[in-house]
């Protein structure tokens, strides 16, 4: 398996721009989570997806963020305007929900200039 | 409350020498307990996880980690380092009953030659 991929891997965009970033599970994984790593504030979990449903999503900042997964294979997290604050490495990880550990795309680097 | 602790931000070890990073947890019931690893500017890798059963359990490229109910402890170990170690690792715990991983804040292990 390919594993769970991430795309893009940089993006670098104006305030104020739309961003997409785009995730592929790894195949027969039930469970979906978007994380957002920066220095100051570590690993914060932003929404998780299960069986294609989000089961909670208080992590995201604020209502300019919104995540999305039309089917099992496919989940989208979107920024809609971006600020220089959401600068940070964003993750998609995906679990078979029976087995726990969480696997790892290799993330998407984001600057907002 | 959930929480992991991690008390060291940066362990330095001699190439050879036995190495170990340190978590300590709080959670109600019985925890899963997790490692990762993270190499510079890569996603999270799975090394090993404790669900139930032996106190000790091995995990990937020689790390094993000893499960330590009493002192609610989960140290990463590893007998002989390799400059290759040195990277970013993480402790993540969950509750039996959540799914949510709780992470801790990191360690960096530097290995030198």
């Amino acid at each position: 398996d390919a594993g769970v991929i991430q795309s893009p891997r940089h993006e670098v965009t104006e305030m104020g721009q739309e961003v997409t970033l785009r995730c592929k599970p790894i195949s027969g994984h039930n469970s979906l989570f978007w994380y957002r790593q920066t220095m100051m504030r570590g690993l914060e979990l932003l929404i998780y997806f299960n069986n294609n449903v989000p089961i909670d999503d208080s992590g995201m900042p604020e209502d300019r963020f919104s995540a999305k997964m039309p089917n099992a294979s496919f989940s989208t997290l979107k920024i809609q305007p971006s600020e220089p604050r959401d600068s940070a490495v964003y993750f998609c990880a995906s679990s078979p929900t029976e087995t726990y550990e969480q696997y790892f795309g290799p993330g998407t680097r984001l600057t907002v200039t | 409350a959930q929480s992991v602790a991690q008390p060291e931000d940066q362990v330095n070890v001699a190439e050879g020498n036995p190495l170990t990073v340190k978590c300590t947890y709080s959670v109600s019931g019985n925890p899963y307990l997790f490692w990762y690893v993270q190499y510079p500017n890569r996603g999270l890798q799975f090394l090993l996880k404790y669900i139930t059963g032996d106190n000790l359990v091995k995990g990937s490229y020689g790390f094993e980690a000893e499960f330590n109910k009493s002192q609610t402890s989960f140290h990463l170990k590893k007998p002989s380092a390799l400059v290759s170690d040195s990277a970013l690792y993480f402790c993540a715990v969950r509750a039996h009953s959540n799914y949510q991983l709780i992470w801790g804040a990191g360690t960096k292990l530097i290995i030198k030659p």
